[in-house]
């Protein structure tokens, strides 16, 4: 099975700053990668399908980009909003792997 | 209004078996796959399984592999997870999640989540 792995696993950042997470899959995926945001006591909410196409509603600081193996979510500048906990899943098949997850807090 | 209400989950003994569902909304269910995603107390996202609009294909995580079926009832609005051989290692919260398309696409909406605790 695909693996997907995350880096880093949490961060603190300023507000303002520019934060970047990687997500790397143990085999190509294509584009066949979505990426979650999870705040504290909520439900996961969709920001990015097909590795770049921002979802409908998510402000335009967040940007992700890669194909294959390796992929890249990047906050453009931090908001105390986007504190949260930050998943890729990858969807091209069957078992559809999450990464363990990237916490970002502001610091 | 997209709406997905699940159900059923409860504390039960290991061993034991739990039939959870959710209730679809909102939508038309059969042009969608659907999933079921839990999350240990504390810990990450983890896929538990998925079925596509027609129930045409069918996944399941290594970890449940055997012991989970899904199911769905297009008729009744309605996806099912019948959970068998229940372990400790089961405590989680089930979200049941709405996929963007028929087949492989990611979760989009997804429910409030059902409690399963798995103890003696």
């Amino acid at each position: 099975d695909i693996q997907m792995t995350q880096s880093p696993s949490s961060l603190s950042a300023s507000v303002g700053d520019r934060v970047t997470i990687t997500c790397r899959a143990s085999q190509g995926i294509s584009t066949y990668l979505a990426w979650y945001q999870q705040k504290p006591g909520k439900v996961p909410k969709l920001l990015i399908s097909a590795a770049s196409t921002l979802q409908s509603g998510v402000p335009s600081r967040f940007r992700g980009s890669g194909s294959g193996t390796d992929f890249t979510l990047t906050i453009s500048s931090l908001q105390p909003e986007d504190v949260a906990t930050y998943y890729c899943q990858k969807y091209d098949s069957d078992p559809r792997a999450f990464g363990q997850g990237t916490k970002v807090e502001i610091k | 209004e997209v709406q997905l209400v699940e159900s059923g989950g409860d504390l039960v003994q290991p061993g034991r078996s739990l039939r959870l569902s959710c209730a679809a909304s909102g939508f038309t269910f059969d042009d969608y796959a659907m999933h079921w995603v839990r999350q240990a107390p504390g810990k990450g996202l983890e896929w538990v399984s998925g079925i596509s609009w027609n129930s045409g294909i069918i996944g399941y995580a290594d970890s449940v592999k055997g012991r989970f079926t899904i199911s769905r009832d297009n008729a009744k609005n309605s996806l099912y997870l019948q959970m068998n051989s229940l372990r400790a290692e089961d405590t989680a919260l089930y979200y049941c999640a709405k996929a963007t398309a028929y087949s492989s696409s990611p979760a989009d909406y997804w429910g409030q989540g059902t409690q399963v605790t798995v103890s003696s």
